[in-house]
C-alpha cells in the first residue's frame, strides 16, 4: 500500500505570491492533518480535515486555508506569502475509525522557500 | 491547552550504549495519548512508540521503551543498544483521546549515535 504522498516536494516562491500544496492520504484513510515545521517554532498544527469538513484549526492567520475532497485528498493554500512562511509542511493521514486508536502516518513533506 | 516540553536540544551516545530522552507535558485531559516520533535526516516522520495515559504499564517496542510517570507528567524514551540508524530528531507529542487527532509536539531532541 502506498504511503502518504505530498506534492510538490520542493517549492520556491517570492513574497506576495500564493501557493497550493497537495496531500494524498493512504488509500482508505479519511482524516488528513497538516503541520508546519520551522527551526524556530518547531512543529505546529495547521488544520485537520475529516470527510471534507475542517474539524480543527491551529492558530494561524487567515492567509492559511485548506480543503479536503471527496476522495480524501487535501490541499492547503497560503496567500500573500511572507518570508516567515518558509518551512517544511507535513501532512498526516489516518483511518479515523470511531473506536480505538488510529495511527497517523506522515508524508515526506513539502519544503517551501519564500524569497 | 496541551503543552509538551523537551529540555534536551541535542544528545549523543556511543553505538551499543543506552540513552534516555526526556519529555514533560501538561494537559487538563483525563484521556490522552503520548508518543515519541523519529524524524531521520530524510525527513519522514515515523512513530516510535505510543502510550495510553490510562495504562500504568510502560510501553515497549523492541529496543525502545518509555518511563511514563503520570503524576509527574513525565514521559521519557529509553533507547537500548543504540544503532547508527537511530541518529535522528526525536519528538515527544501528545494527543487527546477521541475526537480531534491534533498532535502537540515538543521542540525535539537531536540524537547522534557515534560509531
Amino acid at each position: 500500500k502506498a504511503g502518504v504522498t505530498q506534492t510538490p516536494r520542493y517549492l520556491i516562491k517570492t513574497r506576495g505570491q500564493q501557493v497550493t500544496l497537495s496531500c494524498s492520504p493512504i488509500s482508505g484513510h479519511r482524516s488528513v492533518s497538516w503541520y508546519q515545521q520551522t527551526p524556530g517554532q518547531g512543529l505546529q498544527f495547521l488544520f485537520e480535515y475529516f470527510s471534507e469538513t475542517q474539524r480543527n484549526k491551529g492558530n494561524f492567520p487567515g492567509r492559511f486555508s485548506g480543503r479536503q475532497f471527496s476522495n480524501s485528498r487535501s490541499e492547503m493554500n497560503v496567500s500573500t506569502l511572507e518570508l516567515g512562511d518558509s518551512a517544511l509542511y507535513l501532512c498526516a493521514s489516518s483511518l479515523n475509525q470511531a473506536s480505538g486508536y488510529n495511527e497517523q502516518f506522515f508524508g515526506p513533506g513539502t519544503r517551501l522557500t519564500v524569497l | 491547552a496541551q503543552t509538551v516540553t523537551q529540555s534536551q536540544p541535542e544528545m549523543s551516545v556511543q553505538e551499543a550504549e543506552t540513552v534516555t530522552l526526556s519529555c514533560t507535558y501538561d494537559t487538563s485531559e483525563n484521556n490522552y495519548y503520548l508518543f515519541w516520533y523519529k524524524q531521520p535526516p530524510s525527513r519522514q516522520m515515523i512513530l516510535v512508540i505510543r502510550q495510553e495515559a490510562y495504562k500504568q504499564q510502560n510501553a515497549t517496542e523492541n529496543r525502545f521503551s518509555v518511563n511514563f510517570q503520570k503524576a509527574a507528567k513525565s514521559f521519557s524514551l529509553k533507547i537500548s543498544d543504540s544503532q547508527l540508524g537511530d541518529t535522528a530528531m526525536y519528538f515527544c507529542a501528545s494527543r487527546t483521546q477521541g475526537g480531534s487527532e491534533k498532535l502537540v509536539f515538543g521542540k525535539g531532541t537531536k540524537l547522534t549515535v557515534n560509531p
